[in-house]
């Protein structure tokens, strides 16, 4: 969706290493997810942030950390404890109300070295 | 526990031919309803979002449905052209910030 960045495309991460995928909004949405995608399975939430300065685990947090220090910006870092980093992650945004769609960016694949 | 089901997980139709997308939870309180299209490699494309008090919502080609005492939605597409062929998801969500998603039914539209 316009108006929804995730960069880099594609990314590379070697072992023991941490990596960080970043996802960037100007829809002025205060809501904002990670979610992890794998061949055959759905979107699982790996966390989620609803305001500044606050964001919740969702079913797979482990082996990654956020944080969420403007409204515009929640970058997801994938920690050298993630053992199977390799997916696509997407980011996605939704305004305050939950009667609004959310809205997704394109994505980025995270690959092994 | 809220439980999303897409099925078939794949179709194949000639183009032109009307069909329908189905999707199913288990757990009747949901809030809204929101429809998707994934291509290839990208990211997710909402196409429509019904809301719990809503039978229906309509956008061009498309018509989808909720019938939320049966727990089932469907995607009415009309007149399938071959650039529909993509993945196509359903979430729920019951009116917190998490969403259920299915796993999607991936539609081919042959010319």
């Amino acid at each position: 969706d316009g108006g929804i960045t995730q960069s880099p495309k594609y990314l590379f991460r070697k072992e023991g290493q941490n990596v960080t995928l970043s996802c960037e909004q100007n829809l002025n949405h205060d809501a904002m997810y990670w979610y992890r995608q794998d061949p055959g399975q759905g979107l699982r939430l790996i966390y989620y942030s609803q305001i500044v300065n606050d964001f919740q685990k969702g079913d797979i947090a482990e082996g990654y950390s956020v944080s969420r220090e403007k409204k515009e910006s929640f970058p997801l870092t994938v920690t050298s404890a993630q053992k199977n980093p390799t997916a696509f992650y997407l980011c996605a945004t939704r305004g305050s109300y939950s009667n609004q769609p959310q809205h997704f960016g394109d994505g980025t694949r995270l690959s092994i070295l | 526990k809220q439980e999303v089901t897409q099925i078939p997980a794949a179709l194949s139709v000639p183009e032109g031919e009307n069909l329908v997308l189905n999707c199913s939870f288990t757990d009747s309180a949901i809030y809204n309803l929101q429809w998707f299209r994934q291509d290839p490699g990208k990211g997710l494309t909402s196409l429509l979002l019904i809301q719990s008090s809503q039978r229906e919502q309509t956008s061009g080609r498309l018509n989808a449905s909720l019938d939320k005492s049966s727990g089932r939605s469907t995607l009415y597409i009309a007149a399938s052209q071959p650039g529909d062929s993509a993945t196509y998801l359903c979430a729920v969500t019951s009116g917190t910030y998490k969403y259920i998603f299915g796993t999607g039914t991936r539609l081919k539209v042959l010319a």
